[in-house]
């Protein structure tokens, strides 16, 4: 099936620092959405992206819908404690639910 | 403020025993699914509803039954629960499929012993 590959696996930062993530797949994809999850909690949709090219941001965060539409890319800036959690992308692989990525783990250190 | 809740919430359970997660949602969406998420693997689809009596199997269907009763509820059933279905499962509930905005439930914590 439809597989989402992201990097990096974890990632451990100084509070203040900024943080970047992508995501890449081997086929195209028309849409690419960005997930974060809280510990002990569920997924909660932060960005969504729509075409090619695409620049969306949510606050401090910003994704970048690549021009291949193969990859996607999350970035964090000036991060504080509340921003650790996975990170996932998704996408639809046709008229089937949503494949996720294997996720992003982030750490802040104070 | 959660149109979706997962029961239970914790269940610790033996190796052969039938197990039973409930979601509920209150949104009246017609989709709804189940993922698993284990440590390296991320979040991995199980089963989904695209409405009453109609379900589809996943990625990781194997040792999982699911049924769909009424709009409102999905239930995930593991017939005979072994170790490596040890896992946090999560509901999902979307408008349409695939979807953009999937809902999540707060997810169940599953341990077969």
């Amino acid at each position: 099936g439809q597989q989402l590959n992201q990097s990096p696996q974890s990632m451990f930062i100084q509070e203040g620092e900024d943080v970047s993530m992508n995501c890449t797949s081997s086929s195209i994809f028309n849409t690419w959405l960005w997930y974060k999850q809280d510990p002990g909690e569920g997924p909660v949709l932060l960005i969504a992206l729509y075409k090619a090219g695409e620049l969306t941001s949510n606050g401090r965060l910003t994704a970048q819908f690549g021009t291949t539409r193969k990859d996607s890319f999350l970035n964090i800036s000036a991060s504080i404690p509340s921003d650790v959690g996975i990170y996932f992308c998704a996408g639809p692989s046709g008229n089937t639910p949503l494949v996720f990525g294997k996720g992003t783990r982030l750490s802040v250190i104070a | 403020d959660a149109g979706i809740t997962q029961s239970p919430r914790h269940k610790v359970t033996e190796t052969g025993t039938p197990v039973t997660l409930r979601c509920h949602q209150t949104e009246n969406h017609r989709y709804m699914y189940w993922y698993r998420q284990d440590p390296g693997h991320g979040l991995r689809l199980i089963h989904y509803s695209y409405g009453v009596k109609d379900t589809d199997k996943g990625e990781v269907s194997d040792g999982y039954s699911v049924s769909r009763s009424k709009t409102e509820d999905f239930l995930l059933t593991l017939e005979s629960a072994t170790s490596s279905q040890t896992s946090v499962y999560f509901c999902a509930i979307s408008e349409s499929m695939p979807g953009l905005g999937y809902t999540f439930g707060s997810g169940t914590r599953l341990t077969v012993v």
